[in-house]
């Protein structure tokens, strides 16, 4: 594909419930992100991977998150148990090799809603 | 911890105006500064990338300016038209510490309203 997908793009969940949102990255980006963006806010780092490594996961807010690259191209972020504070748009983006020059070129990303 | 600040939050100007957006930030040691422009419900387009021993860089009706030393950049757009209208994004590639990431540090952007 010509850029970053994420599917679904709009997901209503029941406070509760868990949650799976993919993303698939531009073919062959070696790095890949996933951001959360509250109503009003800018994007907010949550993981990061190279490859099928998740190198730094520190943003993410609790051990309901977690996210999973495991061939090192698709990736998802699962939610656990869904909170109504987790309701945010999730950003997805991957960059070609070495980010600290290479651009970020982002998804359409997911918009949440818990209920 | 590295921050973000973009002022005005909210801008509405005439068809025809140049307009300056500005972005400040706590932490000279970057890698680069990247402006993006974000459309409702959409993800995030890449506008200038600027990297840190650069001072400006053009695109179009574009213009981006870097003083690291001050921690500011500010973007400049001529003769704004109403597709113009979105939010705009100003987010640092914080030069990696022990343990850090390619994470961007984005701030809370600044609408902008074309009329």
């Amino acid at each position: 594909g010509a850029g970053v997908s994420q599917s679904p793009r709009y997901k209503v969940a029941k406070r509760g419930q868990d949650v799976a949102l993919r993303c698939d990255p531009i073919s062959g980006h070696v790095s890949l992100f996933w951001y959360q963006q509250a109503l009003g806010q800018g994007p907010e780092f949550l993981t990061y991977f190279q490859n099928e490594a998740q190198l730094d996961k520190s943003g993410l807010p609790s051990d309901r998150f977690f996210a999973e690259r495991p061939e090192g191209s698709v990736s998802t972020l699962k939610i656990q148990r869904t909170q109504q504070e987790d309701s945010a748009v999730y950003l997805c983006a991957s960059s070609a090799r070495d980010s600290s020059t290479d651009t970020q070129y982002f998804g359409p990303g997911t918009r949440l809603t818990v209920l | 911890k590295q921050e973000v600040t973009q002022i005005p939050a909210a801008l509405s100007v005439p068809e025809g105006e140049n307009l300056v957006l500005n972005c400040s930030f706590t932490d000279s040691a970057i890698y680069n500064l990247q402006w993006f422009r974000q459309d409702p419900g959409k993800g995030l387009t890449s506008l200038l990338l600027i990297q840190s021993s650069q001072r400006e860089q053009t695109s179009g009706r574009l213009n981006a300016s870097l003083d690291k030393s001050s921690g500011r950049s500010t973007l400049y757009i001529a003769a704004s038209q109403p597709g113009d209208s979105a939010t705009y994004l100003c987010a640092v590639h914080p030069i990696l510490t022990q343990g850090g990431s390619e994470k961007l540090v984005f701030g809370k952007g600044t609408k902008l309203t074309v009329n």
